[in-house]
């Protein structure tokens, strides 16, 4: 099993639409979550922090089931500069700044 | 603004050779540094983590006598391919864990990156 698994996709969806990314994670220690966001051929960029409660910032919600091991991206009202890879990114053990990240999940808004 | 740099940000370099890459923190000091490769069309795998004035762990797989890497201060951190070869062209990154002035927490801010062509 991956460390972190992630839907490669492509998501091709219109301006405004609503889309949802999942992720799951093998390593029940993990304690910190992210979802980064990569456009081609840049360095990866923290999107957001996942948190227990789940937590919103704008368009973007992010939810975290512990028990199951899994992560969720919202984006709500999708922009056309939200095409992009959205990498599910998960700390590797307790205390460790190791990060692991997934293969991505790609997105393609259309006008 | 960027916190941390890489350089170069393109380098095509003859097989055999030798490339250094340059990482710096810009306003923080990182105590720990990361290297990353990632190939087209998949993601980021950790190289090494770099701990200043210590020795770096590499990651399984990864060849340490190939992939020269010193972090002799909090800043900079550097990572030398050496006698590179057609196979190591990829896109690395660095990132740099710290916490910043003004933040209460550790993240991990990243370069843009080198890619690095080797002929």
């Amino acid at each position: 099993r991956k460390e972190v698994e992630q839907d490669p996709g492509p998501f091709n969806v219109p301006e405004g639409a609503t889309v949802a990314f999942n992720c799951t994670y093998s390593n029940s220690a993990s304690q910190s979550f992210f979802w980064y966001r990569q456009d081609c051929r840049k360095e990866p960029k923290l999107l957001m922090s996942v948190y227990s409660s789940g937590n919103e910032d704008g368009r973007f919600t992010a939810q975290l089931n512990r028990a199951s091991q899994y992560i969720s991206l919202l984006i709500r009202d999708s922009k056309l500069s939200d095409s992009a890879t959205y990498l599910c990114v998960v700390n590797w053990g307790d205390s460790s700044y190791k990060l692991i990240f997934g293969s991505g999940t790609r997105l393609l808004v259309r006008p | 603004g960027a916190v941390v740099s890489q350089h170069p940000s393109r380098v095509i370099c003859k097989s055999g050779t030798s490339v250094k890459i340059e990482c710096r923190s810009l306003d923080f000091q990182a105590t720990t540094m990361f290297w990353y490769r990632q190939f087209p069309k998949q993601s980021l795998m950790l190289m090494a983590t770099s701990n200043e004035g210590s020795k770096a762990t590499y990651e399984q797989g990864v060849e340490k006598d190939k992939f020269l890497i010193n972090h002799a201060s909090l800043t900079l951190s550097t990572l030398t391919v050496t006698s590179a070869h057609p196979e190591d062209s990829s896109f690395y990154i660095c990132s740099a864990s710290g916490v910043r002035q003004g933040s209460s927490s550790y993240e991990q801010y990243f370069g843009p990156g080198t890619r690095l062509t080797v002929t």
